[in-house]
């Protein structure tokens, strides 16, 4: 099991480009966790998701993002119109089930917005 | 609201010394209560979890609901145990976990 994997590890994006952050859970896993972690501070839970499902997405900001966890595939993260504010780490997780369950990490996709 | 607080962003601690990480939450009900660690260019990873009870790495973390502490020790530090930790909670209705700011912990030889 390779664990979580997330890519690109490194992303460089002009303002107003989109960008897309994948994320890869563990095998078995049908929970997905996105957080943002911004210099300095901690993570921020952004989005849950369920294949197919969001769970909660409290933590999202109301424009230009978006989530989705297709049935095939990886979860994306998707940031439309990138402004320099969006520049962070962004970690994903996976995990069998709910809250009281571990979650695994990948090892985070750093944005910076030129 | 659901909250973790993480008051020390550094610790800095000598080795061989006790270390002692706070982590005060707010939630009214029943939490489950984590504490992971990120050690240099790795990837966070679950240290502890309240409903195991177990010692990882020779650190222990207690759940005081009376004062909504879920603190994290260990009686001597290592110069390895240096990290950032993060305090996380969960509950299961909503199924998120809420992390704290972290704390940064260095080990001094």
């Amino acid at each position: 099991n390779a664990g979580v994997m997330q890519n690109p590890r490194h992303l460089v994006r002009r303002r107003g480009q989109e960008a897309r952050l994948r994320c890869s859970p563990m095998k078995g896993h049908s929970h997905v966790y996105w957080y943002r972690q911004l210099p300095e501070e901690g993570l921020k839970f952004m989005v849950y998701l369920q294949k197919e499902n969001i769970i909660d997405e409290s933590g999202m900001p109301k424009e230009r993002f978006s989530a989705e966890f297709p049935k095939e595939g990886p979860s994306i993260l998707r940031i439309q119109q990138v402004v320099r504010g969006d520049s962070a780490a962004y970690f994903c997780a996976s995990s069998v089930g709910q809250g009281d369950t571990e979650a695994f990490f990948g090892q985070g996709t750093r944005l910076t917005v030129v | 609201a659901q909250r973790v607080t993480q008051p020390e962003k550094l610790l800095s601690v000598f080795k061989g010394a006790p270390v002692e990480l706070k982590c005060n939450y707010s939630y009214s009900g029943s939490p489950e209560l984590f504490w992971y660690v990120q050690y240099s260019r790795q990837r966070l990873q679950l240290l502890l979890r309240h409903i195991s009870r177990e010692s990882i790495k020779g650190f222990t973390a207690d759940l005081n609901k009376g004062e909504t502490s879920f603190h994290l020790k260990k009686p001597f530090a290592q110069e390895e145990d240096s990290a950032m930790y993060y305090c996380a909670l969960s509950y299961s209705s909503a199924s998120k976990i809420i992390f704290g700011s972290g704390t940064r912990l260095s080990i001094r030889p």
